[in-house]
C-alpha cells in the first residue's frame, strides 16, 4: 500500500527557531510535493521535488531518494508560517493523483 | 486575474438531497482537480478533468458522485442523496496544462455539512 508518513504531527515554535518537518514515503514515487494550508483553510503549493534540494525565501525543501525522505525546513520562523504543512508524493498516477500525508500543525509563537 | 473560485464556501444539505459544488478555474487553465479532506483526516485525490473530459476518476466513490468540466462554465461536482459522511470540505484546483500540482492553483474550499 502507498503511504506518506509526516512527523511530527504537531510542532510549536518560538518566533526565529529553525524549524524541520519530516515526510516519509513507500518505494516508487516520480515527485513529492510540499504544501501549506493557512487556518482559514486555503491551501498553496510551496515545492514539488524529484531530487535534491529547492530554496524560496526561508523555505528549503530535500529529498533523499534513496532513504525515501524529505524535509521541509523554514529559518528564521515567524508566527505567519502558523499553518498545516502537508506532503504528498506521486506514486505514478496522474500528476493530480496524489496520496497525501496527515499534516504537521506548525504553530510559531512571539 | 482572479483565482481559482469555487463556491458555495459553505453548504448545508439534509441527508437524501443532491450537494453541486463548482469550481471556476483560473483564466487560461484547462486542468481541474478536485481533493476532499474529511474531518481530521488529510486531503485525498478525487478526480482530474480536463475541458470535456475525465482524465482519471480513480479517487472517486463508485456510487453518487460524479464530475463535469463543460466546455463552457464551470466544473461540477455533484453527490446526489447526500449522506452524513459525505461531510468534507473540497477543493478544486487547475493548472494550465496537466503537470498537476507543479504549477496548479488552489480555490478556498467548498465545506459541506450534511444534517
Amino acid at each position: 500500500k502507498n503511504e506518506v508518513e509526516q512527523s511530527p504531527q504537531n510542532l510549536t515554535a518560538q518566533e526565529g527557531e529553525f524549524i524541520t518537518i519530516n515526510c516519509s514515503y513507500s518505494v516508487g514515487i516520480s515527485a513529492l510535493h510540499w504544501l501549506q494550508q493557512h487556518p482559514g483553510g486555503g491551501i498553496v503549493s510551496l515545492f514539488m521535488l524529484s531530487s535534491g534540494k529547492k530554496k524560496h525565501g526561508r523555505l528549503i525543501a530535500t529529498i533523499n531518494i534513496q532513504e525515501k525522505h524529505s524535509s521541509l525546513h523554514i529559518t528564521a520562523s515567524h508566527p505567519r508560517d502558523s499553518a498545516v504543512y502537508i506532503c504528498a508524493a506521486v506514486y505514478g498516477g496522474s500528476q493530480g493523483n496524489l496520496i497525501f500525508g496527515k499534516g504537521t500543525k506548525l504553530s510559531v509563537k512571539p | 486575474n482572479a483565482g481559482v473560485m469555487q463556491n458555495p464556501r459553505h453548504l448545508v444539505r439534509r441527508r437524501g438531497q443532491e450537494a453541486r459544488l463548482r469550481c471556476s478555474p483560473m483564466k487560461g487553465h484547462s486542468h481541474v482537480y478536485w481533493y476532499r479532506q474529511l474531518p481530521e483526516e488529510g486531503l485525498k485525490f478525487m478526480v482530474y478533468l480536463q475541458k470535456e473530459n475525465i482524465i482519471d476518476e480513480s479517487g472517486m466513490p463508485k456510487e453518487r458522485f460524479s464530475a463535469e468540466f463543460p466546455k463552457e462554465g464551470p466544473s461540477i461536482l455533484r453527490i446526489q442523496q447526500v449522506v452524513r459522511g459525505d461531510s468534507a470540505a473540497y477543493f478544486c484546483a487547475s493548472s494550465q496544462g496537466g503537470r498537476g500540482l507543479t504549477e496548479a492553483f488552489f480555490g478556498q474550499g467548498t465545506r459541506l455539512t450534511v444534517v
